[in-house]
Formats: structure tokens, C-alpha cells, sequence
């Protein structure tokens, strides 16, 4: 059974930065794409950043340059190193192996 | 970037079904498309339901009744999500995503009321 949790949420200010983990089992890291999706409160679910098996990686355009994947195979964890915080990056953030598998996510709040 | 349109809300009562619609914009086709289908409850993540792009090509979820299926309806260019036999346990948000090049688009989603 594949289960993925997600820690590392939490406050930050403005401009802060602060790092997401995504713990797998059930599912190897680099065996397939993961990815993470956020949700504002109330609002839908807007797709953030993916990473590959092979290592390639995109992003969307509102996080380029801000966020980075990044996956550790010996831990078997997804990472996002998230800096520059925006009050617009509050939101639960999901990470999904694959489009099937989803843990239930981790809250950021970025607010002074 | 590609837009899907969900209509933000629907009504059906227990026992009737529901067809859940997902709108492509003009210029590219639903045919060409795997259509992703996820329900999410309140307070509770998105729970994968189906993957659909024809009757060859189509996935259930693990564990998602049958009564949860999905089509299209080319000429209107829309995805379509089909709940029968509507159940209390039904009433949640509904998305639709597809892939689009290597990046996700989501819709909007639905709120699905069952009542």
C-alpha cells in the first residue's frame, strides 16, 4: 500500500522560506513522477512542480524561480525548498505519486 | 495554458445521477486527452477516482465503485464524469485534471449537493 506524508508545514513571514518533506512507502521516489499540488483555503487545487524518475523537473509559472524539487533516494522522501514566501503561497500542499496516490497534506501560512 | 471549465456547483437527489462536466477551450481537442477524475470531501485530501479517454482506454481507481464512471461528448469538446444511484457519501468537490505537456491543469472543480 502507498502512503505519502507530507510534514514541514507551518507560519512564516513574508519573504521567508521554509522546506516541505513528502515521506514514501509503498512507492519508490525515482521510480516515477511525483509532484506537488497545493489548495488555498477555499479555493481549488492549482498544480505546483513535478520530478521525474529520470530527473527532469518543471514548475508552474507562479512558483519559477521560488521553489525547488528535489527527491532523496536513501530516505526516500520528495522535497519542496520553498523561499520568497508570498501571502499568495498559503495553502495545503499535497504530494501525489504518480496521479493515483496522495498524502493528506501540510498547511504553509505565510502572513506577518 | 489550457483552461478546463467545471460548472462550480450541482444538485441531484439520492438515487438519480449526475453527469459532472469538464470543459475544454477551443483550440484543443478532448479526444486527445486522458481526463483524470478526483473527489475530494471536506477537510480530507483528493481521493483519485478514474482516468478516462475512450472505452479502450480507461482506468478505475483502486477501490471506487463502478457506479463512478467517465465519457465524453466530442462534439461539445467535454469530459465527463458520471455518478449513478446518487448517495449521501456522494456530496463532495469534484476536479477534473489533464495532463498538458509536462504540467498539470486542473478545473475548477464542482460541488456536488446531494439532497
Amino acid at each position: 500500500e502507498v502512503q505519502l506524508v507530507e510534514s514541514g508545514g507551518g507560519l512564516v513571514q513574508p519573504g521567508g522560506s521554509l522546506r516541505l518533506s513528502c515521506a514514501a512507502s509503498g512507492f519508490i521516489v525515482n521510480s516515477n513522477y511525483m509532484t506537488w499540488v497545493r489548495q488555498a483555503p477555499g479555493k481549488g487545487l492549482e498544480w505546483i512542480s513535478i520530478l521525474y524518475g529520470g530527473g527532469s523537473r518543471y514548475y508552474a509559472d507562479s512558483v519559477e524561480g521560488r521553489f525547488t524539487i528535489s527527491r532523496d533516494i536513501v530516505k526516500n522522501t520528495l522535497s519542496l525548498q520553498m523561499n520568497s514566501l508570498r501571502a499568495e503561497d498559503t495553502a495545503i500542499y499535497y504530494c501525489a505519486a504518480t496521479e493515483a496516490y496522495w498524502g493528506r497534506g501540510t498547511l504553509v501560512t505565510v502572513s506577518s | 495554458q489550457a483552461v478546463l471549465t467545471q460548472p462550480s456547483s450541482l444538485s441531484a437527489s439520492p438515487g438519480a445521477s449526475a453527469s459532472l462536466t469538464c470543459t475544454f477551450p477551443g483550440g484543443i481537442s478532448v479526444d486527445t486527452y486522458r481526463i483524470y477524475w478526483y473527489q475530494q470531501k471536506s477537510g480530507s485530501p483528493p481521493q483519485y477516482l478514474l482516468r478516462y479517454k475512450s472505452d479502450s482506454d480507461k482506468q478505475q481507481g483502486s477501490g471506487v465503485p463502478s457506479r463512478f464512471s467517465g465519457s465524453k461528448d466530442a462534439s461539445a469538446n467535454v469530459g465527463i464524469l458520471l455518478i449513478s444511484g446518487l448517495q449521501s457519501e456522494d456530496e463532495a468537490d469534484y476536479y477534473c485534471m489533464i495532463w498538458h505537456g509536462s504540467t498539470w491543469v486542473f478545473g475548477g472543480g464542482t460541488k456536488l449537493t446531494v439532497l
